[in-house]
């Protein structure tokens, strides 16, 4: 079975611009997180899809947004690029079955953005 | 709020010593707890994990033990490998939030 892959790997972008990362699940997973990793403030939650619906979200200004399609995908942007936006994005996805407090997360290999 | 703080890195130990990272949490309703690996290059993946109190995760030689009354899950393994290198993320998931400590770098000395 093919794991998370995330595209692109890796993205440079400089301030004010806006950016659109993708993230495929593993086959027959429904919820797709995203996570922002930085040396700083270590890995954050920015949101969680499930049947293309926003089911949970993180401590992120408006700048980052998300969404969800039919078969699962999801992409985040992230509009008016800061220096701060510099970081591994990260997503993972889950059967999200039964009690999703216990469900297994499959994280992708992550996107690294630079934003100059 | 609910909140997880685990034990600061980086930590070195040498080959078959001993390992402990603690990681205590704050919760509000009654969390699963897991503990990730990332090792160099790799993506992050799922070490164990434990679902309600006094289950123990293990896997690869590591143990931890969920323990309500002391809110704790500390990863224990009893005799480390070079291999084991790697950084430790321990995790909090309830139905509405997932919350990741701060990470503990392991460098295991030959």
């Amino acid at each position: 079975k093919a794991g998370v892959t995330q595209t692109p790997r890796y993205l440079i972008k400089t301030r004010g611009q806006q950016v659109t990362l993708s993230c495929s699940p593993i086959s027959g997973h429904r919820s797709v997180s995203w996570y922002q990793q930085t040396p700083g403030q270590g890995l954050q939650f920015l949101f969680e899809y499930f049947s293309e619906t926003q089911r949970n979200k993180g401590n992120f200004p408006g700048r980052f947004s998300g969404r969800q399609f039919s078969n699962s995908r999801s992409e985040m942007n992230v509009s008016t690029l800061e220096l701060g936006d510099s970081a591994l994005y990260l997503c993972a996805s889950s059967l999200a079955m039964g009690d999703r407090r216990g469900n297994e997360q499959f994280f992708g290999p992550g996107t690294r953005l630079t934003v100059l | 709020g609910d909140s997880v703080t685990q034990m600061e890195g980086p930590v070195t130990l040498s080959e078959e010593a001993f390992l402990t990272i603690n990681c205590t949490y704050t919760a509000t309703g009654y969390p699963s707890l897991f503990w990730y690996v990332q090792y160099p290059g790799e993506g992050l993946q799922l070490l164990l994990k434990a679902t309600k109190a006094d289950d123990k995760g293990s896997n690869k030689g590591f143990e931890a033990t969920y323990r309500k009354e002391t809110t704790s899950f500390h990863l224990e393994k009893g005799s480390v490998q070079v291999s084991d290198s790697a950084v430790y993320f321990c995790v909090y998931s309830s139905a509405s939030k997932i919350i990741f400590g701060s990470g503990t770098r392991l460098s295991i000395r030959p």
